[in-house]
């Protein structure tokens, strides 16, 4: 059983660009929360997805916007990047009705 | 201002040793807190979770204590080997707000052989 995976594992944008990163939940998980990492620091909370719908967002600009696909995989979208956006992107799964979250290994995007 | 602080922010033991990490909350009120391994370059991972109700919960050579009243935990580890050097995550969970979780910066250890 493949665990939480995420693409695409290291990307380069410059400033402006947009991305797009994707996150494929194991079986069993309905529930998709993005994370945003900087270096050194916790996980700060973007946004979590439930029935392909946005349940809740952390105190992140309208940039960053997701989408959850019928399959409960998700994107995560982040528009006119800035070098501040430079940071690892978390995906975690999990069942709606279980407190365990299984996190993917990450997406390391670096802005230019 | 962070409703969880770690303590403290990297720490250096010799293999075989043991150390204590610590985590401070403010998130009230309180549903459940977690610790979490991180290597570097990796996505976190589960070591233990526990509930109000819960004191003390071992994995392996990992050791949680939660103290509720005081907001305080801690993780220990004994017997360090090469493996556990990561950043090891605390992580709070509001009641009733089970989706949206605080974390705390991490304590990064390293161990040397």
């Amino acid at each position: 059983d493949a665990g939480v995976t995420q693409s695409p594992t290291h990307l380069i944008k410059t400033r402006g660009q947009q991305v797009t990163l994707r996150c494929s939940p194991k079986s069993g998980h309905d529930t998709v929360s993005w994370y945003q990492q900087a270096l050194g620091q916790g996980p700060q909370f973007i946004f979590q997805y439930y029935e392909e719908e946005e349940r809740q967002r952390g105190n992140f600009p309208d940039r960053f916007s997701g989408h959850q696909f019928p399959n409960y995989s998700s994107e995560l979208n982040v528009n006119a990047l800035l070098l501040g956006d430079s940071a690892l992107y978390l995906c975690a799964g999990q069942n709606s009705g279980a407190n365990v979250l299984t996190f993917g290994a990450g997406s390391r995007l670096t802005v230019l | 201002k962070n409703q969880v602080e770690q303590s403290p922010q990297s720490l250096i033991i010799l293999e075989g040793k043991n150390c204590t990490l610590q985590c401070n909350y403010t998130v009230s009120p309180f549903s459940n807190l977690r610790w979490y391994k991180q290597d570097t370059g990796r996505g976190p991972v589960s070591l233990t979770i526990m509930t109000f109700s819960e004191n003390t919960k071992s994995n392996g050579r990992y050791t949680a204590t939660l103290d509720a009243d005081t907001k305080q935990s801690s993780l220990h580890i004994t017997a360090s080997q090469l493996s556990d050097s990561a950043s090891y995550i605390c992580v709070v969970s509001k009641k009733g707000c089970d989706y949206k979780l605080s974390f705390g910066a991490g304590t990064t250890v390293t161990v040397r052989a």
